[in-house]
């Protein structure tokens, strides 16, 4: 069965300091990846996809993400993080061909930022 | 612009009364969904839509109903709300063969 897991819940970076979310999934093939961002009292914004091809994928706000095939892995990063970037993230998974259309979320991780 | 919209943002409600968000979605997807956000508790899918008038039960769907009369239109309907219903709403809308969500920007609901 398809699952996403985000092992940490809660991060505490320092503002210029690096960024990495962790997000594992499973899945019986490459399935298709995203993160999300909420913002407090925002709705859900896409960060970036993958879908095929490069497996280093750049996305909006600085934010990349690389997938790892051999580690079911797609772990989110930022090389300076902005105060601004504190937020909620979700990391997604969708069935690769299927015409349903289902995403599978992480129970998401929620990132502040201290100045 | 394409877009979900959701309504309302905000809404307070006491047991027992009956209420609906509404979600509607200009972009002519045929797959739509409903999901709840708790804290710890990501997001979850309460129920989804592949076409009109076909639905099916997510991973939350008791004290939930949905309707798809049309394809741009999928509502959420609380018969009896509960306070375990107090939560954040999300309506989602998705291209075919697994793409991105296009979400609306939720609903706040508590029930008193």
């Amino acid at each position: 069965a398809q699952s996403v897991t985000q092992p940490d819940i809660h991060i505490t970076v320092s503002e210029g300091a690096s960024l990495e979310l962790r997000c594992n999934y499973s899945y019986g093939a490459t399935p298709y990846l995203f993160w999300y961002v909420q913002s407090p009292g925002q709705g859900l914004q896409l960060l970036l996809k993958y879908f095929s091809g490069d497996t280093l994928v750049q996305g909006i706000k600085g934010f990349e993400a690389e997938f790892k095939r051999s580690q079911s892995s797609f772990n989110l990063r930022k090389p300076s993080v902005h105060w601004s970037d504190a937020a909620e993230y979700f990391c997604g998974l969708a069935d690769r061909g299927s015409t349903l259309g289902r995403l599978y979320f992480g129970r998401g991780t929620q990132l502040t930022v201290w100045p | 612009e394409a877009q979900v919209t959701q309504n309302p943002r905000y809404l307070i409600t006491v047991t027992g009364k009956k209420l609906t968000v509404t979600c509607s979605q200009n972009m002519n997807h045929e797959y739509m969904s409903w999901y709840r956000q708790d804290p710890g508790l990501g997001l979850r899918q309460i129920y989804y839509s592949m076409n009109v008038e076909v639905t099916d039960k997510g991973d939350v769907p008791e004290g939930y109903k949905v309707s798809r009369k049309e394809k741009r239109n999928f509502p959420l309907i609380l018969e009896s709300p509960s306070p375990n219903q107090t939560s954040l709403y999300f309506c989602a809308s998705t291209p075919p063969r697994g793409s991105e969500a296009f979400f609306g920007q939720g609903t706040r609901l508590t029930v008193v």
